[in-house]
């Protein structure tokens, strides 16, 4: 699997739109990015996830540049529910066999 | 729509003494289902996986096993804990097609 690096922290402020960016220089052409947050105490929670097209939802948007070595989540209107650790993960196949491998993500904290 | 349940939430255990957690699914078949253990600070680790019942994949040499009676419910174990089974226990499940989706998390400390 591709290996992702992302900063280790972020601060963001309450309603501005908070941007998570995601180096994947290694990734393969039929490696998805995937997104998932884990708020503390609690399990991971999916977000969002593309191949090579931006994508949005009714939680974020993805943006993957075209070369594909890097990606950004974007929270449009950050809320202090948003704090949370963000893991970006590159991982072959959408199917639900995948093996997925979480690094230690970006401790984001959103500020009132 | 897919629930994953997880018990105990949180789960204190002196040293030596054995461990079971459940992880039971709703609202789907035949799912692939994971176990992953979080140490403090730390990212996720894969421990076991399952396909279907009675079939286990270990990914790393440790003191826990899983099974997998029936097709909704998963099985953490250990006979003996040790210190460095500390950590938060995640259960995850996967269908094809579907982002993986995790439970709760069971929050366990040896003492």
């Amino acid at each position: 699997d591709a290996k992702t690096t992302q900063p280790t922290s972020m601060d963001c402020a309450e309603g501005r739109a908070a941007n998570l960016p995601c180096n994947h220089s290694t990734i393969s052409g039929n490696e998805y990015v995937y997104w998932y947050r884990q708020i503390h105490s609690q399990g991971p929670q999916y977000i969002i996830h593309g191949l090579k097209n931006n994508e949005t939802n009714e939680m974020a948007s993805l943006i993957i540049t075209e070369d594909r070595k890097s990606s950004t989540l974007i929270l449009p209107h950050a809320t202090l529910r948003d704090t949370a650790v963000y893991y970006c993960i590159v991982r072959v196949a959408l199917g639900g066999n995948e093996k997925l491998t979480f690094g230690t993500g970006t401790r984001l904290t959103i500020i009132p | 729509s897919q629930t994953i349940h997880q018990w105990p939430a949180t789960l204190v255990q002196p040293v030596g003494s054995p461990l079971s957690l459940e992880c039971t699914v709703e609202g789907t078949s035949n799912p692939n289902l994971y176990w992953y253990r979080q140490a403090a600070g730390r990212g996720l680790q894969l421990l076991f996986y399952s396909v279907g019942i009675g079939q286990i994949s270990s990914e790393v040499p440790q003191n826990l096993s899983a099974s997998r009676p029936q097709d909704r419910q998963f099985i953490l174990s250990s006979k003996k804990l040790l210190l460095s089974d500390s950590g938060f226990y995640l259960c995850a499940l996967g269908q094809s097609n579907q982002p993986q989706h995790f439970g709760d998390g069971t929050r366990l400390s040896i003492l």
